[in-house]
C-alpha cells in the first residue's frame, strides 16, 4: 500500500531564512511525488513534482524538492522564506501501479516578518 | 484554480436531503477526482473517473454518488446516507503528465 507522512503539523520560520517542510513516503514501486499548497478556503495549487530524472526538482515560487530514494523522502525547500509563503502544504505520492494519489495530512507553514 | 469550476461555494443541507455539488473543467482532461477535506486529515478520495461513463469508488465512497455523462462534468451527490457530510469538497482533473488541477472547493454545512 502507498502512504505518505508529514511529521510536522506546523513549521515556523522567520522571513528571509531558509525553510524545509518534510515528507516521507512508502510505495512498492518507483514513486510519483508531488507538493501542493493551499491558501485558506481555496483549492490546492500545484508546486512541483518528481516523476523521473534529476533528483532535485524546481517548482513554482522559488520552491524546490529533493527526491532521496534511500531515505524515501521528498522534502520541500526554499532558500529564503516570504511572509506570503504562509499556507498549508501537502505532499502526495502515487504508485504507478495504482490510479490513486495519496495525500499527507498537511503541514502549516508560518513565516513571521 | 484555473480551468476547473465548482459550485456552489457554500451549500447547506437539511437532514434527510440529498444535495449535488457541481464540478466542471475546460482543460480537456479525461480523469477527474472528488476529495473530501477535514481538518487534520488531509484529503481523502471519494470517487474518481478515468473516462466518460466510467467511475470507481475511492476510500470513502459510502453515502456519495457520482455520474460522468460528459467529459467536462463530474457532479457529486451527497446522499442522506452520509451521516457526517460537513466538510470541504474538492474536485480535480488530471493531465497527461500526472498533475492534478483543483477547483476552488465547496464547503458543505448541515443545518
Amino acid at each position: 500500500a502507498q502512504s505518505v507522512a508529514q511529521p510536522e503539523d506546523q513549521v515556523n520560520v522567520a522571513e528571509g531564512n531558509p525553510l524545509t517542510v518534510k515528507c516521507t513516503y512508502s510505495v512498492s514501486g518507483n514513486p510519483y511525488l508531488f507538493w501542493y499548497v493551499q491558501y485558506p478556503n481555496r483549492g490546492l495549487q500545484f508546486l512541483l513534482k518528481y516523476i523521473t530524472g534529476d533528483n532535485l526538482v524546481k517548482g513554482s515560487y522559488g520552491f524546490e524538492a529533493e527526491f532521496n530514494k534511500s531515505q524515501t523522502s521528498f522534502h520541500l525547500k526554499k532558500p529564503s522564506a516570504l511572509v506570503s509563503d504562509s499556507a498549508l502544504y501537502f505532499c502526495a505520492v502515487r504508485d504507478p501501479g495504482f490510479q490513486k494519489l495519496v495525500f499527507g495530512t498537511g503541514t502549516r507553514l508560518l513565516v513571521s516578518p | 484554480d484555473g480551468g476547473i469550476t465548482q459550485s456552489p461555494k457554500y451549500l447547506f443541507r437539511k437532514e434527510g436531503q440529498n444535495v449535488t455539488l457541481s464540478c466542471e473543467q475546460n482543460l480537456n482532461h479525461d480523469a477527474m477526482y472528488w476529495y473530501r477535506q477535514d481538518p487534520g486529515q488531509g484529503l481523502r478520495l471519494i470517487y474518481y473517473s478515468q473516462i466518460v461513463n466510467d467511475f470507481q469508488k475511492g476510500d470513502i465512497a459510502e453515502g456519495y454518488s457520482v455520474s460522468r455523462e460528459k467529459k467536462e462534468s463530474f457532479p457529486l451527490t451527497v446522499t442522506s446516507a452520509q451521516k457526517n457530510p460537513t466538510a470541504f469538497y474538492l474536485c480535480a482533473s488530471v493531465d497527461s503528465q500526472e498533475t492534478q488541477y483543483f477547483g476552488p472547493g465547496t464547503r458543505l454545512l448541515v443545518l
